[in-house]
């Protein structure tokens, strides 16, 4: 069974559109993530909620939007969606980040391209 | 702030042999988290091993060893027996108990030659 999903796997898009991105996590972890890799491969996060609720916002966009409805899943929403967002967007779980013992599973990734 | 440096963007090592792949860190918290994670062309982010900081014994997961330096906030990866399932990118990656947040590294492409 897979820890961490993601659907899609690609998406491939027209600047200006509006697309989301869906996680689900059956670990039965309390905290998800958003992450995004960059061109050159550079990963850093974007959002993390805890049990539904937003604990981090990094400098994103606020065309960028997540959504959690429940713990087990967290999905990102984008706005007018621009050439600059292409990257591979990655989704995460872990139990506890209170804890300095805490790790991260990682979801397979999105590959988002706008053209 | 804490950052993650991983000074070779490239490595290769012949297949059978041994490599070491590095990453120093910067902070100023005392008890933390450090991982390597790998990357496979199929961009899936896998985690290979994990060191506790306030541990001093040096963590191995089967072919794979950290050398934990607290001191000189060093933590490379030593891989052994290279296999060629190994070929991927490696990145560090540190978890700060202050923030929640995992930082991570550049990454470190590594070529397996049969």
């Amino acid at each position: 069974d897979t820890a961490v999903s993601q659907t899609p796997k690609y998406l491939v898009t027209q600047m200006g559109n509006d697309k989301s991105i869906k996680c689900e996590q059956n670990l039965g972890h309390d905290t998800m993530y958003w992450y995004k890799q960059d061109s050159k491969k550079f990963l850093k996060i974007m959002f993390s909620y805890n049990n539904k609720e937003l604990i981090i916002n990094e400098t994103v966009p606020n065309r960028f939007s997540p959504k959690s409805p429940d713990k087990a899943h967290l999905n990102l929403h984008i706005n007018s969606l621009e050439l600059g967002d292409s990257a591979v967007y990655f989704c995460a779980s872990s139990q506890d980040p209170g804890q300095v013992t805490d790790t991260q599973y990682f979801g397979p990734g999105t590959r988002l391209t706008v053209l | 702030a804490q950052t993650v440096t991983q000074s070779q963007p490239e490595m290769s090592v012949q297949e059978a042999e041994t490599v070491t792949l590095s990453c120093t860190y910067d902070t100023s918290e005392s008890d933390y988290y450090l991982f390597w994670y790998k990357q496979p062309p199929s961009r899936q982010m896998i985690l290979v091993i994990r060191q506790e900081a306030y541990k001093q014994q040096n963590a191995t997961e089967n072919r794979f060893s950290v050398n934990f330096q607290k001191a000189a906030k060093s933590f490379s990866l030593k891989i052994s027996d290279s296999q060629l399932g190994d070929a991927a990118m490696y990145f560090c990656a540190f978890f700060s108990g202050n923030t929640g947040k995992l930082i991570f590294g550049q990454g470190t492409t590594l070529q397996v030659k049969p």
